[in-house]
């Protein structure tokens, strides 16, 4: 079965420390790996989208990297802020389920001032 | 800047009724998604279209039906609500690409339904 695992499920930091975020998936045939965040009650918001051929991805503070032969990808966010203090999901679409994502359960980040 | 816009944030509904989720994206996007989200559980796909009046079941779809007639609208409908379909319920869009399995997938606010 093609899953997708994010450990730990939760984690605490003070402000100002880097940190990063894991992602495995059990297949290395995808098309692309997404990361969202979740804030409580609200939708996702996209933050980095990998496509397969590429090894990393950057956005301000923020940047994924994928590995598929080891099937993990990374996302390491830079001088946290209690800003960043949310529920932080990866998305994968695996060749075999075009189109259709498969997320893994999260990781609840709280970054204490 | 892509924009997936659900109906209702916060629905109440008697066991019984019939449910209508609206969402709407304004990017001209092909593939829609229904999915519910609930504490342990987490994201759950109920249904997924990927053209207008085209669907696809998801891994949950029992008790939903889905209308898709226009390709900007999707539909979720609770035939008759159930206490057990209260939770979280999101939409989201993405772009069909061929070869590349679909891009950036965009979410809606959610609506949070309740069934009494």
């Amino acid at each position: 079965k093609q899953e997708v695992t994010q450990i730990p499920a939760a984690l605490s930091v003070p402000e100002g420390e880097n940190l990063v975020l894991n992602c495995s998936f059990t297949d290395s045939a995808i098309y692309n790996l997404q990361w969202f965040r979740q804030d409580p009650g609200k939708g996702l918001t996209s933050l980095l989208l990998i496509q397969s051929s590429q090894r990393e991805q950057t956005s301000g503070r923020l940047n994924a990297s994928l590995d598929k032969s080891s099937g993990r990808s990374t996302l390491y966010i830079a001088a946290s802020q209690p800003g960043d203090s949310a529920t932080y999901l990866c998305a994968v679409i695996y060749l075999t389920n075009a189109g259709k994502s498969t997320f893994g359960d999260g990781t609840t980040l709280t970054v204490k001032p | 800047d892509v924009k997936v816009t659900q109906s209702s944030r916060y629905l109440v509904k008697r066991t019984g009724e019939k449910v209508f989720l609206e969402c709407v994206q304004d990017m001209d996007h092909e593939n829609m998604f229904w999915y519910r989200q609930d504490p342990g559980l987490g994201l759950r796909l109920i249904y997924f279209s990927y053209d207008v009046k085209m669907k696809e079941k998801g891994d949950i779809p029992e008790g939903y039906s889905v209308s898709r007639e226009k390709k900007e609208r999707f539909s979720l409908i609770l035939e008759s609500a159930s206490t057990n379909q209260t939770s979280m319920y999101l939409c989201a869009s993405s772009l069909y690409s061929l070869g590349r399995g679909g891009t950036e997938a965009f979410f809606g606010q959610g609506t949070r339904l309740t069934v009494v």
